[in-house]
Parts: structure tokens; C-alpha cells; sequence
């Protein structure tokens, strides 16, 4: 089961800073948090992943708290393309299960 | 980056009848893939494991002799859609694993919209 909590939906103007949450409070010491995304009808597309520092690579940055038990996504200038579901995961690295994921609406 | 493929794209059976979905990573060497279903306006489900040269690990509620998992080599793994019933219809997509220093990504397939009349 899915083992992460996110809001359902978010807008974000185009250009600004997206800024995406996720709550794991059961995540354990070994788990890996990631991140993938998912336009409509497509496979999903891997983002970032990190385990307890902060990590940046060319498509956003991940921030996940002291105690591991939430982190955020950021894309820090969101275009209509980013316009996706975005799910985060909790897993060893081996079985990912998917959560209902956040629908990100970038406005023009 | 890791490319994986799927085909087909889209296929739509009649009732009865049985349909083999392909996934390739085309430019890396996956010792394990998985198979997810997504039915529309829903999350992905992952259905099972697939390991190459060993049978697949089943998640609880799907059924093993319906859905069929091969993976025969290090880049190909199928999902054969058994006896495929209206209710099967639905979105599947693979993925495999890549291992880098430990750290496993998945890398997913495009998916293949399955229809059954």
C-alpha cells in the first residue's frame, strides 16, 4: 500500500515556483523518497529521488525535513508543459505502490 | 537516459480471445520489471515483479493464471492477457529497474490501452 499523502490538486501560474507536498510519517530508516510524473495517457516520467539530502538536477529539487517524515517537490519555474499528475513514493528502490498523486494545473 | 518500450500502443480484442503486451528497455539491461494497471481517472496498481529467468511475484488479487509474465532475457519481459473480458480493459505499463550505486530508478514504458469488446 501506499505509504504517502498528498492534496489531490494544486495550480500554479506560469513561470512561479511550484512547489509540490508530500507526507510519509511512516517512512522508515532505509526508504527512498521519489518522485515521478504522469501527463495524461503516458507512462510515468522519473523526476528526482533522494533518501535524506536535499537533491537537485535539472528538473526541480527535492527538500525532505530533518525527520524524513515529509519532503517537497520543487520546479522552480513551472511552464504548461509541467502540467501533470505528480506522485511521490516511498519505497526500498525494489516495488513502487502509487498513491492518488497531485493534479498540477500550471496557468498561463 | 533509460528508454523502455512498449507494444503495442493500443490493441482492442474481442471477448475470449488472449493478447500479449511487450515491454524492452532498449538501452539498458533490466534484471527486474515490473507491470502496473491504471484504470481511468485512477492511480497506478502494481499487478507483479517480473525477475528474468525466475517466475514472476504476484501482488494479492491478481491473478497469476490470467495475466501471464515472461521474461525471458535482460530486456524483454511480456504480459499475456488471458481469456480477456471487458473488465480487463484498462491502461498497462512496464517498467524496469535500473540499479545505479544501489539506488534503484524505474524507468517506465508508454503504456498499451487495452480494449476488449
Amino acid at each position: 500500500d501506499a505509504k504517502t499523502t498528498q492534496p489531490t490538486s494544486m495550480d500554479c501560474a506560469e513561470g512561479r515556483a511550484a512547489n509540490l507536498p508530500c507526507n510519509h510519517s511512516t517512512i522508515s530508516g532505509n526508504e527512498y523518497v521519489y518522485w515521478y510524473r504522469q501527463i495524461h495517457s503516458q507512462g510515468p516520467q522519473y523526476i528526482i529521488h533522494g533518501l535524506k539530502n536535499n537533491e537537485t538536477n535539472e528538473m526541480a529539487s527535492l527538500i525532505i525535513t530533518e525527520d524524513r517524515k515529509s519532503s517537497t517537490l520543487i520546479l522552480p519555474h513551472a511552464t504548461l508543459r509541467d502540467t501533470a499528475v505528480y506522485y511521490c513514493i516511498v519505497s526500498l528502490g525494489y516495488q513502487f505502490y502509487f498513491g492518488t498523486g497531485t493534479s498540477l494545473t500550471v496557468i498561463p | 537516459g533509460a528508454v523502455v518500450s512498449q507494444h503495442p500502443s493500443w490493441v482492442i480484442c474481442k471477448s475470449g480471445t488472449s493478447v500479449k503486451i511487450e515491454c524492452r528497455s532498449l538501452d539498458f539491461q533490466a534484471t527486474t520489471m515490473f507491470w502496473y494497471r491504471q484504470f481511468p481517472k485512477q492511480s497506478l496498481m502494481l499487478m507483479a515483479t517480473s525477475n528474468e529467468g525466475s517466475k514472476a511475484t504476484y501482488e494479492q488479487g491478481v491473478e497469476k493464471d490470467k495475466f501471464l509474465i515472461n521474461h525471458a532475457s535482460l530486456t524483454l519481459s511480456t504480459l499475456t492477457v488471458t481469456s480477456a473480458h471487458p473488465e480487463d480493459s484498462s491502461f498497462y505499463i512496464c517498467s524496469a529497474s535500473l540499479p545505479d550505486r544501489g539506488e534503484y530508478e524505474q524507468y517506465f514504458g508508454p503504456g498499451t490501452r487495452l480494449t476488449v469488446t
